[in-house]
């Protein structure tokens, strides 16, 4: 398996709405990130856990909170977002012994 | 001095034709070189990597050009096709404590016509 899953697809919410985006990968890396990309954008790093510790944290708002429950998962709490936060966040993945990201498909968030 | 620079911001070649992207980066401390492929809704994947030790690599239609001494780095595309459209993301990336530190140039997006 060398796939990155990211859960929903697509997310729409509101300014005051409480929301999470899930990322899983099962090839046994150690280090999963959060990046932001905007249209006609490169990916923007946001959070980066290395054995399920938070390694870095790129001044990103409080309003993103990120959790890596395991060494399979890392989830992405959103609170009290705004317009500008719309944007594709991808989930990445990488073993420590290869210098390779492996990204899932992203999640499209819209925020009214 | 992270910066990545890549030319151009678009392309539009024919098919059968060879694309040509440029790369650009300042910090010598970047141990490895990658190009990610981005379809429309998708995620980057990798398609091809150079290390700086290494002048040149080939894969398939695929070459990455690397001049270690200039901290340039290149894409050819040859006998671009349809499919090949999509953007383009040269990157620089180094090890740090157990993760990778990826610098990603802005982006080029190939358009290959028929």
């Amino acid at each position: 398996d060398t796939e990155v899953t990211q859960t929903p697809k697509h997310l729409v919410m509101g300014m005051t709405n409480k929301k999470s985006l899930k990322c899983e990968q099962h090839m046994g890396h150690r280090a999963m990130y959060w990046y932001k990309q905007k249209a006609k954008k490169p990916p923007e790093l946001m959070f980066v856990y290395s054995y399920e510790k938070l390694s870095i944290n790129e001044s990103v708002p409080s309003r993103f909170s990120p959790e890596c429950p395991n060494s399979s998962l890392l989830n992405l709490h959103l609170h009290a977002l705004q317009p500008e936060d719309s944007a594709l966040y991808l989930c990445a993945s990488s073993q420590d012994s290869q210098v390779i990201l492996f990204f899932g498909s992203g999640t499209q968030l819209s925020v009214l | 001095q992270q910066q990545v620079k890549q030319s151009p911001q678009s392309l539009i070649v024919q098919k059968g034709g060879i694309s040509i992207i440029n790369c650009a980066y300042e910090n010598t401390a970047f141990d490895y070189f990658p190009w990610y492929q981005q379809f429309p809704g998708k995620g980057p994947a990798l398609l091809i990597a150079i290390r700086p030790d290494v002048s040149e690599k080939k894969e398939g239609r695929f070459t990455i050009s690397f001049n270690k001494s200039a901290k340039q780095f290149s894409l050819h595309i040859m006998d671009s096709q349809p499919g090949d459209s999509a953007t383009y993301f040269c990157a620089a990336s180094r090890r740090a404590g157990g993760y990778q530190k990826v610098t990603f140039g802005t982006g080029t997006k190939l358009q290959v016509i028929p």
